[in-house]
């Protein structure tokens, strides 16, 4: 089975600076998916960004891009010019490529709670 | 934009009582998730539903709960007899029907449960 890790139960950034979230996983499998979920205290899980594992080049979302290395396992998540809306839980996801038709269940990490301060 | 929605935003009841939790899923798609997240822990997947039937379940998923799609635009999680480990937020997600596309989930706002 898949598990994910997250070794950074907290963090912490100045506003405007540049934080980077860790994430690691395990998994046997060469096809699957990744993604950074956050969570504000609403508690509504929204999709940050998403990276293929086929694709070599980096997920990049405005502010938010991802260091994927895909022979380490490793998935960490850099967000620039942090600002204060970016507090939040953050929780790092994967999804195997394999199953029916996509209906493959996402596995999560324990989750990152990051503060920015102003 | 279309989005998945949940019904009640907080539900709360006895121990030993029954709650049906609902969904309304993105329109056009055919997949559905529900997950759960005790608080300040992650978030654990129950089950997955196609074509009105369960495709994978964990091993949270036991013989309390069960899924229903009663209709075209609903998707409901029972509980049968709740128990106070069951207060959780309760999340539903669905995926669409392309391929290429169903690799995101869209996860609803969730419903906080709390049995007393």
């Amino acid at each position: 089975a898949q598990t994910v890790t997250q070794s950074q139960p907290e963090m912490s950034v100045q506003e405007a600076e540049t934080v980077t979230l860790s994430c690691t996983y395990d998994t046997s499998e060469s096809d699957y998916y990744l993604f950074w979920y956050k969570q504000p205290p609403s508690r509504q899980m929204i999709l940050v960004i998403r990276q293929e594992a086929y694709k070599q080049q980096n997920a990049t979302e405005n502010r938010f891009s991802v260091n994927f290395q895909k022979a380490a396992k490793s998935f960490s998540l850099k967000i620039s010019d942090s600002q204060l809306g970016d507090a939040a839980m953050y929780f790092c996801a994967y999804r195997s490529r394999y199953g029916n038709s996509g209906n493959t269940p996402l596995v999560f990490g324990k989750g990152t709670r990051l503060s920015v301060i102003a | 934009e279309p989005e998945v929605t949940q019904t009640p935003s907080h539900q709360v009841t006895q121990m030993g009582q029954e709650v049906i939790l609902r969904c309304v899923p993105i329109s056009n798609h055919l997949y559905f998730y529900w997950y759960r997240q005790i608080l300040g822990q992650k978030v654990e997947f129950l089950v997955s539903f196609y074509n009105n039937e369960i495709s994978e379940k964990s091993e949270i998923f036991d013989d309390q709960f069960s899924v229903e799609r009663p209709d075209g635009s609903n998707f409901t999680l029972k509980i049968r007899s709740t128990k106070l480990e069951d207060s959780a937020m309760y999340f539903c997600a669905s995926s669409p029907q392309a391929r290429e596309l169903s690799y995101e989930q869209y996860f609803g706002p969730g419903t906080r449960l709390t049995v007393t």
